[in-house]
């Protein structure tokens, strides 16, 4: 089974600030069957990313991401308001699981 | 619109069981995989069990596999989780999800659409 370790456990930024979020495998992730979702308080989560870069319907594009075989990485190159959320990365294709990373909290500096 | 709907959630004994129903619409429910995943209270997503389009593939988290079981109904455009011999560790959050790969050939892929929960509580 894959172990996905994101880090850091939580980010203190600004708005305006790029934030950089780190996910690694502890294997490679085939076809970089890599995805990211957003969860705020209260919610359900989103999904943002999936196939490590291409960016799911409605997701605006300061939302980026990037990687292959065991790092990747999502960017949110200027943090708006409602971007403060924690944030999960995902592998999903051929294993008979669907693994999530312990998440990175994004928060307000 | 997508809509997932769960319900069945509640306070329940330790060792007891518990069935977890999800009401699809907004999509051809039979073309997707499904999935149950749950969040314990403050912390992280856990991914719990999926199902394929046409329940030929299964899958289940080791924590849950041998008592939980996940089925679907597509007359009904329904998703279910009996939940057996039930732990304190059980108790969170329990999210339908929606695959996001029509009719794949095999594999799971992203989820594209959550409802908002059910909660589950196992205490005696």
């Amino acid at each position: 089974e894959i172990v996905l370790t994101q880090s850091p456990g939580t980010l203190s930024l600004s708005p305006g600030e790029r934030a950089t979020l780190s996910c690694r495998a502890s294997q490679s992730v085939s076809s970089s069957y890599l995805a990211w979702y957003q969860q705020k308080p209260g919610q359900a989560p989103r999904l943002l990313i999936y196939g490590a870069s291409s960016r799911a319907t409605g997701i605006p594009d300061r939302f980026s991401g990037s990687g292959s075989g065991t790092d990747f990485t999502l960017t949110i190159s200027r943090l708006e308001p409602e971007d403060f959320a924690v944030y999960y990365c995902q592998q999903y294709g051929s294993s008979p699981w669907l693994t999530f990373g312990g998440g990175t909290k994004v928060e307000i500096k | 619109e997508v809509q997932l709907v769960e319900s069945g959630g509640g306070l329940v004994q330790p060792g007891r069981s518990l069935r977890l129903s999800c009401a699809a619409s907004g999509f051809t429910f039979d073309d997707y995989a499904m999935h149950w995943v749950r969040q314990a209270p403050g912390k992280g997503l856990e991914w719990v069990s999926g199902i394929s389009w046409n329940s030929g593939s299964i899958g289940y988290a080791d924590s849950v596999k041998g008592r939980f079981t996940i089925s679907r109904d597509n007359a009904k455009n329904s998703l279910y989780l009996q939940m057996n011999s039930l732990r304190a560790e059980d108790t969170a959050l329990y999210y339908c999800a929606k695959d996001m790969a029509e009719r794949p050939s095999s594999g799971w892929y992203p989820l594209d659409y959550w409802g908002q929960g059910t909660l589950v509580t196992v205490s005696s």
